[in-house]
């Protein structure tokens, strides 16, 4: 079932702004994974938070969650062309194994 | 280099055919996992392998069927019980829980 909801659906930015992707999901996690999406590829794991982090950092990305709210945010800082992608958020519940994926939030960086 | 190799990348598939999708990885991961795409959609899970010789059904198993005899390998068969296979399929991998999964770059299979 898919347990993870990404909003906005679509986000269109220049070059060197920021884009921000929320995801929100309905029962306990154990944790929660941002993966990245090129057209007609597989998808690419970029950051895993767990239940216990409240923010992580990688390199241009920032993620948090809120459990408390059942939600998280991807920030991707000073944006480039080639983050245009869809991005997805994954969660894992603390009794299971695979993961539930939401829609996703297509983003276009334009030049 | 390691990976998950999954072939073909494009396969047509005739009324009432079963066909086979191929999903291979290097990486010694024991979990294995398919997964449909369809266009704007996220990913849905249709089965998946803890280890060898067993698997469970995923939230979308019915008209598909896989079999995992192999640790590097998690073949799916698209079954013509299947009536709508038209989508993207993606096979991923894991080398035990709570890890980020690892996926190959999809197969596209078509109705002709």
């Amino acid at each position: 079932s898919q347990q993870g909801e990404e909003d906005p659906q679509a986000l269109s930015i220049q070059e060197g702004e920021n884009a921000t992707m929320n995801c929100s999901y309905k029962t306990s996690i154990n944790n929660l994974q941002w993966y990245r999406q090129n057209s007609g590829r597989g998808l690419v794991h970029l950051i895993l938070i767990r239940s216990n982090e409240r923010e992580k950092h990688s390199g241009r990305l920032r993620v948090t969650l809120d459990t408390s709210k059942k939600s998280s945010s991807l920030l991707i800082t000073a944006s480039r062309a080639a983050d245009t992608a869809s991005y997805f958020c994954a969660t894992q519940i603390p009794s299971g194994y695979a993961l539930n994926f939401g829609k996703g939030t297509s983003l276009l960086v334009t030049p | 280099d390691g990976g998950i190799t999954q072939s073909p990348k494009y396969l047509f598939r005739k009324e009432g055919q079963n066909v086979t999708l191929s999903c291979e990885q290097n990486l010694n991961h024991d979990a294995m996992y398919w997964y449909r795409q369809d266009p704007g959609q996220g990913l849905r899970l249709i089965y998946y392998s803890q280890i060898v010789n067993d698997f469970q059904k995923g939230d979308i198993a019915e008209g598909y069927s896989v079999s995992r005899e192999k640790k590097e390998s998690f073949p799916l068969t698209v079954t013509s019980a299947q009536k709508n296979p038209t989508a993207f399929y993606l096979c991923a991998s894991t080398e035990f829980g709570n890890q980020p999964q690892h996926f190959g770059d999809g197969t596209r299979l078509s109705i002709l």
